[in-house]
């Protein structure tokens, strides 16, 4: 099965409201990235994490080793917002993402 | 900025043809990657490697190759193509594990194999 699962797969959100994503691991992990795959298929990173909290703008996840997941909190969602959302583990093994849509 | 660069962004390719996807990092990162990535699998780990002359196998290894000639260049090697293979290939670039440092991704290579 996946090492990295993800949840929910898909989701829609009314523009401003919150949200959050998760990612549990069935395997041992040191450290988590979450990216970011825009419309246009680019890559884009948005945190690499150790056990802990770290926050970007609207953005803000969160790490538990012991428990095996991530989550990804999404606050007051913007349109730009949309898109899939992978989290990855060392050796940068990926979750199946979760496809986010912003509507207006 | 780092910089990854991925070479050809689209490529048609005949089935038992060889088909080399190249990528170079201007990172100075010791570690390079390569994914494919489909629909329904997210990304999935093919080769990797920590340095010039090392090469890895990944998650999905069987029909590919690759090659880590300088740390700047990174080479996935198709050396008889399948339609199965169609897809949609990215190259990364890393600095050490645990180190703070994060992937930085190409655009990405599409190859379609008919």
């Amino acid at each position: 099965g996946d090492k990295v699962k993800q949840s929910p797969s898909a989701l829609s959100l009314q523009e401003g409201t919150n949200s959050a994503l998760r990612c549990n691991f069935s395997i041992a992990a040191t450290t988590v990235q979450w990216f970011l795959q825009n419309p246009r298929g680019s890559l884009i990173n948005l945190f690499y994490l150790v056990p802990g909290t770290k926050e970007n703008g609207r953005l803000k996840s969160a790490f538990d080793s012991k428990e095996s997941y991530s989550t990804l909190h999404i606050r007051d969602a913007q349109l730009e917002d949309s898109g899939t959302y992978f989290c990855a583990v060392p050796k940068v093994v990926f979750g199946t993402g979760t496809r986010l849509q912003v509507l207006p | 900025e780092a910089a990854v660069t991925q070479s050809p962004r689209n490529k048609v390719a005949v089935t038992g043809g060889k088909v080399t996807l190249s990528c170079n990092q201007t990172n100075n990162h010791n570690n390079m990657y390569w994914y494919r990535q489909d629909t329904g699998h997210g990304l999935r780990l093919i080769h990797y490697s920590y340095g010039a002359g090392s090469t890895e196998k990944g998650d999905i290894p069987d029909g590919y190759k690759a090659s880590r000639p300088s740390q700047e260049n990174f080479s996935l090697i198709l050396e008889l193509a399948t339609p199965s293979q169609t897809s949609v290939y990215f190259c990364a670039s890393g600095a050490e594990q645990n180190s703070g440092n994060t992937l930085y991704f190409g655009e990405g290579s599409r190859l379609i194999v008919v």
